[in-house]
């Protein structure tokens, strides 16, 4: 069973202040992870996806991997109230041609004006 | 660009009865998926179909059924509604040729009440 781990939160953070967001997955075969963002009674949306080994950023989102210690983390620096919403991990497992695609619980993240 | 597009947004079912939810995306992506979500569950994955003609099941497959009518589309239908159905619908597609570059994008989502 492929497993994501997110810790659901809440997460409160001040405004201005560096949200970190952490997820874990069970399987080594793993290639590519994504973080969603869900407003509430919305879709997901994604925000970014990482592939290899170290830091990816883009703006004020940094996207880190370590696939040794299968783990993957989303910061959100100068955090905006317009930031408070449901992130969601998303692991991709590729397996006998076919993508499978599975996500965490979710972490809710509250940034206080 | 439309995307991803489901219908209905919302429906109320009685208990036995019968749906198809409707999927189409216009981003000539290989693979579709559908997904469940519920309070505190996250998304499950039903059933997805990594391209046109085939279909599998997810983590949570049974009560369903899906059709890949071709690239473009993909159902979920509910023969006999059950109030543990009642839930938020995703539909996602991505391009899903290889296990990189498989970032998905979602439908606005079915809500659906079986009562």
């Amino acid at each position: 069973q492929k497993e994501v781990e997110q810790n659901s939160g809440p997460l409160s953070v001040p405004e201005g202040a560096i949200a970190s967001l952490n997820c874990t997955y069970s399987d080594r075969g793993s290639q590519s992870f994504f973080w969603y963002r869900q407003y509430s009674g919305k879709s997901p949306e994604l925000i970014m996806s990482i592939y290899s080994n170290g830091d990816k950023e883009d703006g004020r989102f940094t996207a880190q991997l370590n696939k040794a210690s299968q783990y993957v983390s989303l910061l959100i620096r100068d955090s905006q109230p317009s930031d408070s919403a449901t992130y969601l991990c998303a692991v991709n497992f590729w397996e006998t041609g076919a993508n499978n695609l599975f996500f965490g619980t979710g972490t809710r993240l509250t940034v206080i004006p | 660009n439309a995307g991803v597009t489901q219908t209905p947004k919302f429906q109320v079912l009685k208990t036995g009865q019968s749906m198809t939810l409707q999927c189409a995306q216009d981003m000539n992506h290989n693979s579709m998926y559908w997904y469940r979500q519920d309070p505190g569950m996250g998304l499950r994955l039903i059933y997805y179909s990594a391209s046109e003609g085939t279909t599998d099941k997810g983590e949570v497959p049974n009560g369903y059924n899906v059709s890949r009518l071709n690239k473009r589309e993909f159902s979920l239908r509910l023969e006999s509604a059950a109030p543990s159905q009642t839930s938020v619908y995703f539909c996602a597609s991505s391009e899903g040729r290889t296990g990189l570059n498989t970032e998905a994008f979602f439908g606005q989502g079915t809500r659906l009440t079986v009562v």
